[in-house]
């Protein structure tokens, strides 16, 4: 059975530093792209980055609002991604999913889209 | 960058069908989508990817009610037989090489 499952979710103070960890399984997770993205209690669905796998560079992205402060990472041989925050602000409080994304090519490019999303992990930033 | 926007709301009886929307932005036309389904207090689930032409693939289990298709910059999902548990929000979600933007979602209620 495929999975994600998100951890190390937590309240923590403006300012500080928290990482997330996305452990997958049923799938071989060195052939995807790995996104996280976030929802503000109330509101809609936030990207936030993402890791492109190794075949495609194993570049990452950021959002404009995370970037600076946040990192992607992978240990492909662990079949982990990891999402590093830093600098937190009370903004930055919400539920993070990380998800599977599949990686395609086309004429312009080579893309992902999101085919799996994990559970979701609290984090609250407040004082 | 593109942008997609969705109705904020949707309602439909039981039984029925529903067409929600999505519309990219100008000069977006083309670009494929995502359709994700968020019932209350769960985690988002990925329904179909949806081409300008109208081909789309679903996810593992999703009903067969679930269908897809375009229009120019219009994006469509269609849920027919409408049951209880897609009462739900509903995202679109789009990308080019280095950002991912969805639409606002809409919550479809289920009469």
């Amino acid at each position: 059975e495929m999975q994600l499952v998100e951890s190390g979710g937590g309240l923590v103070r403006p300012g500080w530093s928290l990482r997330l960890t996305c452990t997958t399984s049923g799938f071989t997770f060195v052939d995807y792209a790995t996104s996280w993205f976030r929802q503000a209690p109330g509101k809609g669905l936030e990207w936030v980055g993402f890791i492109r796998s190794r075949t495609y560079g194993g570049t990452t992205e950021y959002a404009a609002s995370v970037k600076g402060r946040f990192t992607v990472s992978r240990d492909d041989a662990k079949s982990i991604a990891y999402l590093q925050m830093s600098s937190l602000k009370t903004e930055d409080t919400a539920v993070y999913y990380c998800a599977r994304g599949f990686h395609y090519t086309d004429s312009s490019g080579f893309y992902h889209y999101i085919d799996y999303w994990g559970q979701g992990t609290l984090v609250t930033v407040s004082s | 960058q593109p942008v997609l926007t969705q109705s904020s709301s949707a309602s439909a009886s039981l039984g029925s069908s529903v067409k929600l929307t999505c519309t990219l932005s100008s000069g977006h036309s083309t670009f494929i989508i995502t359709w994700h389904q968020q019932q209350p207090g769960k985690a988002p689930r990925y329904l179909m990817k949806l081409e300008g032409s109208g081909s789309y693939n679903k996810g593992s289990g999703v009903p067969d009610r679930f269908s897809g298709s375009s229009s120019g910059a219009d994006r469509y999902l269609t849920i027919s037989n409408l049951q209880s548990e897609d009462e739900a929000d509903y995202y679109c979600e789009t990308w080019d090489s280095k950002t991912r933007v969805f639409g606002g979602g809409t919550k479809l209620t289920v009469l």
